[in-house]
């Protein structure tokens, strides 16, 4: 168990619709990471927040946003759906700011379906 | 910018045999090197690390050993087992300016009995 929390395990919906990602960090990790896999794109980095701001943004689509509360639980939504969003969504966390040479904690993943 | 090359997959192999996984890198600096492993079914977890140029990260029975000179962070096991079935990546641990966190593409290894 690494300590990270993702929910819900797995969503199913509609083109068009809007979905929420949660992610809650592992215990005393600032940092929270939202990675995306897929077949034909592997994986790929979206953003980073540490401590409640954006840090760093990597092939993140216009229709999708992410946040960190006070808490440090993030989440991630997406909208306007298309079939080709389809994927593993990983949350992953670490302690420090930039992921400098640390070890990354992952979730277990969302897998979405979108029909 | 910092890049990750990793073999091609997927690898199919039989139970004892003899693993390498391929992974060059490009980077500033001298970064720390990771390698992931993703079992079916869960998020990716650290499998092993080096930090500095001729290390040998170890865990597992896997060995990888940071070569500067040839920019490469190779992934060997000596005698595979079934268990070993999963995606292994290569990892830059950072994020870079670009904001590119920069993991390989993954290989997946299956081991047959």
């Amino acid at each position: 168990d690494s300590g990270v929390t993702q929910t819900p395990k797995h969503l199913i919906t509609a083109t068009g619709q809007r979905v929420t990602l949660r992610c809650s960090p592992r215990s005393g990790d600032l940092s929270v990471y939202w990675y995306q896999q897929s077949l034909d794109q592997g994986l790929q980095f979206l953003i980073q927040y540490y401590n409640g701001e954006e840090r760093a943004k990597g092939n993140i689509l216009e229709r999708f946003s992410a946040q960190q509360f006070p808490d440090l639980h993030s989440e991630l939504n997406l909208s306007s759906l298309e079939l080709g969003d389809s994927a593993l969504y990983f949350c992953a966390s670490s302690v420090g700011p930039a992921g400098h040479n640390e070890k990354l904690f992952f979730g277990s993943g969302t897998q979405l379906s979108v029909l | 910018g910092d890049s990750v090359t990793q073999m091609e997959g997927p690898v199919t192999l039989s139970e004892e045999a003899f693993l390498t996984i391929n992974c060059t890198y490009t980077a500033t600096g001298y970064p720390s090197l990771f390698w992931y492993v993703q079992y079916p079914g869960e998020g990716l977890q650290l499998l092993l690390k080096a930090t500095k140029a001729d290390d040998k990260g170890s865990n597992k029975g896997f060995e990888a050993t940071y070569r500067k000179e040839t920019t490469s962070f190779h992934l060997e096991k000596g005698s595979v087992q079934v268990s070993d079935s999963a995606v292994y990546f290569c990892a830059l641990p950072r994020v870079t300016n670009a904001g590119k966190s920069t993991f390989g593409d993954g290989t997946t290894l299956t081991v047959k009995p």
